[in-house]
């Protein structure tokens, strides 16, 4: 079964370091997307990226975060400065292309520890 | 984006079937009814979805009445590998609407 695959699957960072999570969507998914749960809380979304474009951010998603396609089969996110705050499990996910019913996947996450 | 009631844990013993409840009353024309499982440290894992009706896959059978205004996810004969928390969500989603809001879910608990 295709999967979505996420590195590193732990990182430990240090505060205001920069952080960069590697994401392996889907081979004929078009749709892209970042989530991340802080340990104990939701899940929640960060962003969605079609088309080498921001679809939709959440207000969680600001100027310290990026996200990148790079090549045909990456998918990047970015974090510029490390806040402690920033300490949460990091899932990817895609999605073949828009329609009803539309199925997202999700990999396994990475998870990043800021001390 | 409809919102979803669920109970907040569940317990069942192995062999059971179980059956867990989600009330979605203000879903749209276009919604439809997803399920997602995630064990503890790992990513949300789709389980099913449907629009009306039942489906039924190799892993669960999702019931939808006709008002679509709840559904039922139903896993046959669980296992102590099934303890995890199952999330309901409701939406149109994928594509560029890939902004899934998850709640608590219901944490499900399997005992030998």
């Amino acid at each position: 079964e295709p999967e979505v695959t996420q590195t590193p699957s732990h990182q430990v960072t240090q505060m205001g370091q920069e952080v960069i999570l590697r994401c392996v969507p889907i081979s004929n998914h078009l749709y892209f997307y970042w989530y991340r749960q802080i340990l104990g809380q939701k899940v929640e979304f960060l962003v969605s990226f079609y088309n080498n474009e921001i679809s939709e951010k959440s207000e969680i998603f600001d100027d310290q975060f990026s996200v990148e396609r790079p090549d045909g089969s990456n998918f990047t996110l970015k974090i510029r400065s490390t806040k402690l705050e920033d300490s949460a499990m990091y899932f990817c996910a895609s999605s073949q292309s828009t329609g009803l019913g539309n199925t997202i996947y999700f990999g396994e996450g990475s998870w990043l520890t800021v001390v | 984006l409809a919102k979803t009631t669920q109970p907040i844990s569940m317990d069942s013993y192995e062999g059971q079937e179980v059956n867990i409840t989600c009330s979605h009353n203000n879903i749209a024309t276009n919604d439809y009814i997803t399920w997602y499982q995630q064990f503890p440290s790992q990513g949300p894992r789709f389980i099913i979805q449907g629009y009306k009706t039942k489906v039924t896959n190799e892993v669960a059978s999702l019931f939808i009445p006709a008002d679509r205004k709840s559904s039922t996810l139903s896993l046959p004969r669980v296992s102590l590998s099934d303890t995890a928390v199952y999330y309901c969500l409701v939406g149109y989603y994928g594509g560029s609407q890939g902004n899934l809001i998850f709640g608590k879910g219901t944490k499900l608990s399997v005992k030998p």
